[in-house]
């Protein structure tokens, strides 16, 4: 057990709709990340959260994706108009006290 | 040129033996080397956490690394088919107060055979 949920686990929607993915950790952390991982390829960093503050987004995070935080608890993904090519797993993390990260198990998103 | 170069693989070994995966990378800022564990449709699972240069020991696995180098390594001792999965190096720099932000291997898969 992670200490992370992810809802949905799987995802299939028409191009051009719009997702929304959540992420609950079990216990407080202040840290929480959003990575994307593609087949064949490791998760890539999309955005990161300091309680409800979002420091950081990655040029990877379009005007089509959105992340909230906003009680600096469990996370919102957004993801509108989707494309095929945001096909992917997309991961939530926590950071702990120390430096390191702990995983969900994902959402797989599949565009069609 | 990827900040972190990982072989993909496959990798396929007889079950007890030493599995040995590697990563280099080029970004001298990088402090904290980890090794996850994947596998199949599921999330990366923290295996070994090191800070800075030099080994670490947990059970069958050690991790060392060789910032001189640039290079990291992960061994796995008398491996077993349960060990066949996707692992993957990550690292960063240090924290400067904002977050650990992690740069990815792309994996590389192993298979541990009866």
């Amino acid at each position: 057990d992670t200490g992370v949920s992810q809802d949905p686990r799987h995802k299939i929607t028409k191009r051009g709709q719009n997702v929304t993915f959540r992420c609950d950790p079990i216990s407080e952390h202040n840290r929480l990340y959003w990575y994307r991982q593609t087949l064949g390829q490791g998760p890539e960093f999309l955005t990161y959260f300091q309680n409800e503050a979002q420091l950081e987004k990655s040029r990877l995070l379009s005007d089509r994706f959105s992340a909230e935080r906003p009680k600096g608890s469990f996370s919102t993904l957004e993801i509108q108009r989707t494309e095929q090519g945001d096909s992917a797993m997309y991961l939530c993390a926590v950071g702990t006290g120390g430096d390191t990260i702990y995983f969900g198990e994902g959402s797989w998103l599949t565009v069609v | 040129q990827k900040e972190v170069e990982q072989d993909p693989g496959p990798l396929s070994v007889p079950e007890g033996a030493i599995v040995s995966l590697n990563c280099t990378y080029s970004n001298s800022a990088f402090q904290y080397f980890m090794w996850y564990r994947q596998y199949s449709r599921k999330g990366p699972e923290l295996l070994m956490y090191t800070y800075s240069s030099g080994n670490k020991e947990d059970g069958r696995f050690t991790a060392q690394v060789d910032k001189s180098s640039k290079y990291i390594s992960l061994f796995i001792r008398d491996s077993q088919p349960s060990d066949s999965a996707t692992y993957l190096c990550a690292m960063s720099p240090i924290l400067t107060g904002g977050g650990n932000k992690l740069t990815f291997g792309t994996g590389t898969q192993l298979k541990v055979e009866l």
